[in-house]
């Protein structure tokens, strides 16, 4: 499989843990995306990364979250001191620069914060 | 009010129906328009993708756009129970930021 894949696909941690999700691009893909999105509502922009440069970052990232992109290939999502109001669905997505705003997701990292 | 405005139903129709999904949007810096479909506990997978005013079409799908009044439009033509699925309409702006701003999403639900 090529799509885009993100790692773990789950996961149940208690309030105040750290939890990091890895994502996984589209060979090739120089542009890579981190959106969040909870249960009834469509996905919301966080931050996107231009090979290893991180470029925007939403007012939603606040400063317990932390994204990194090392060598320009897969990228780690970091949540610092988890809150019950981290949970949601981590969605990482991809596309080639210049191909207009066809970006591609992945299936997502469910995060339950108990 | 937020930028991107859509209803999240549920709507329900027998196979074979045409189904009409719509968002308004409020920003005219908005160029782009893009559908996405949204299966339970999947990531969105891109439908559609638009950027003048004027109608698409693809199999059984059309987007359609009307700059003019800030109107998006999702038609399914013959639909299916593998319609099935939440649909998300997104936008973003011509060379500035690159988000993606969603729609809240319209649950479907095509009953055989």
């Amino acid at each position: 499989d090529t799509g885009v894949s993100q790692d773990p696909r789950h996961k149940i941690t208690k309030r105040g843990q750290n939890v990091t999700f890895r994502c996984d691009p589209i060979s090739e893909h120089n542009r890579l995306y981190w959106y969040r999105q909870t249960l009834g509502q469509g996905p919301e922009f966080l931050t996107y990364f231009q090979n290893e440069a991180q470029l925007e970052k939403s007012r939603l990232l606040s400063d317990r979250f932390s994204a990194e992109r090392p060598k320009g290939s897969f990228s780690t999502l970091e949540i610092q001191r988890t809150e019950q109001g981290d949970s949601a669905m981590y969605l990482c997505a991809s596309r080639v620069q210049g191909s207009g705003n066809t970006i591609y997701f992945g299936e997502g990292s469910w995060l339950t914060v108990v | 009010q937020k930028e991107v405005e859509q209803d999240p139903g549920p709507l329900s129709v027998p196979e074979g129906a045409i189904v009409s999904l719509n968002c308004t949007y409020s920003n005219s810096a908005f160029q782009y328009f893009m559908w996405y479909r949204q299966y339970s506990r999947k990531g969105p997978e891109l439908l559609m993708y638009t950027y003048s005013s004027g109608n698409k079409e693809d199999g059984r799908f059309t987007a359609q756009v009307d700059k003019s009044s800030k109107y998006i439009s999702l038609f399914i033509r013959d639909s299916q129970p593998s319609d099935s699925a939440t649909y998300l309409c997104a936008t973003t702006t011509q060379g500035g930021s690159e988000k993606l701003v969603f729609g809240k999403g319209m649950k479907l639900t095509v009953n055989p």
